[in-house]
């Protein structure tokens, strides 16, 4: 089993549709990551937290450290949202493991 | 003005031949990583650097060798590659290694090795 677990693995929606991914974890952790790799393989950062909530434009990210646990939102998706969202966790050191990733559909 | 750059884009080569990748950063980071993605797009760390030094060497076959000739590079050495290489590597900069800093680490664009 995955230390880290996304879900859904896919998912296909309308544009203008709010969207959450989530993200769980099993192991004791210092930053958890939200990255984006896009359709041409770049990835990108979107998000690091350790505690409470973070937004940037349309995109917001939570964690509960209790929970161990996160979620990704999109508000009023558009089809350029289109793209693998990939939870990432921060172990010891400077370790990062991976979720397998959500692939994201958005419609117009 | 590219923050983390890798060369080549794309890698074909025959089974047993060595191969490097490079990657370089001009973000003035002292953590460099080495990723590798399948072909179901998960990835998992191979390598990662922090002043030149090995930080993190997870089970990665003696065939993969990472070089670190300064801070703002770090070259990725194959030898006697095998089909199961074939994979997307990308590389990673970041500022703190393990300290009370959880920085962000920006990505590279991938280098698409496949080995025939």
């Amino acid at each position: 089993k995955n230390e880290v677990e996304q879900s859904p693995q896919n998912l296909t929606a309308q544009e203008g549709e709010f969207i959450t991914i989530n993200c769980s974890y099993s192991v004791g952790i210092s930053a958890l990551h939200w990255l984006q790799q896009h359709p041409g393989g770049g990835i990108v950062s979107l998000f690091m937290l350790s505690s409470g909530k973070k937004k940037h434009g349309r995109l917001i990210a939570t964690i509960n450290i209790q929970e161990k646990h996160s979620s990704l939102h999109i508000t009023a998706s558009h089809p350029r949202d289109s793209a693998v969202y990939i939870c990432a966790v921060k172990t010891s050191g400077s370790r990062l493991t991976f979720g397998e990733g959500t692939q994201l559909t958005v419609n117009p | 003005d590219t923050a983390v750059s890798q060369t080549p884009k794309y890698l074909v080569t025959q089974m047993g031949n060595d191969k490097s990748i490079k990657c370089e950063q001009n973000l003035g980071h002292d953590t460099m990583y080495w990723y590798k993605q399948d072909s179901k797009k998960f990835l998992k760390i191979m390598f990662s650097y922090n002043n030149k030094e090995l930080i993190i060497n997870e089970t990665v076959p003696n065939r993969f060798s990472p070089k670190s000739p300064d801070k703002a590079h770090l070259n990725l050495h194959i030898n006697s590659l095998e089909l199961g290489d074939s994979a997307v590597y990308f590389c990673a900069s970041s500022h703190l290694a393990g300290g009370p800093s959880t920085d962000t680490q920006y990505f590279g664009p991938g280098t698409r090795l496949t080995v025939l």
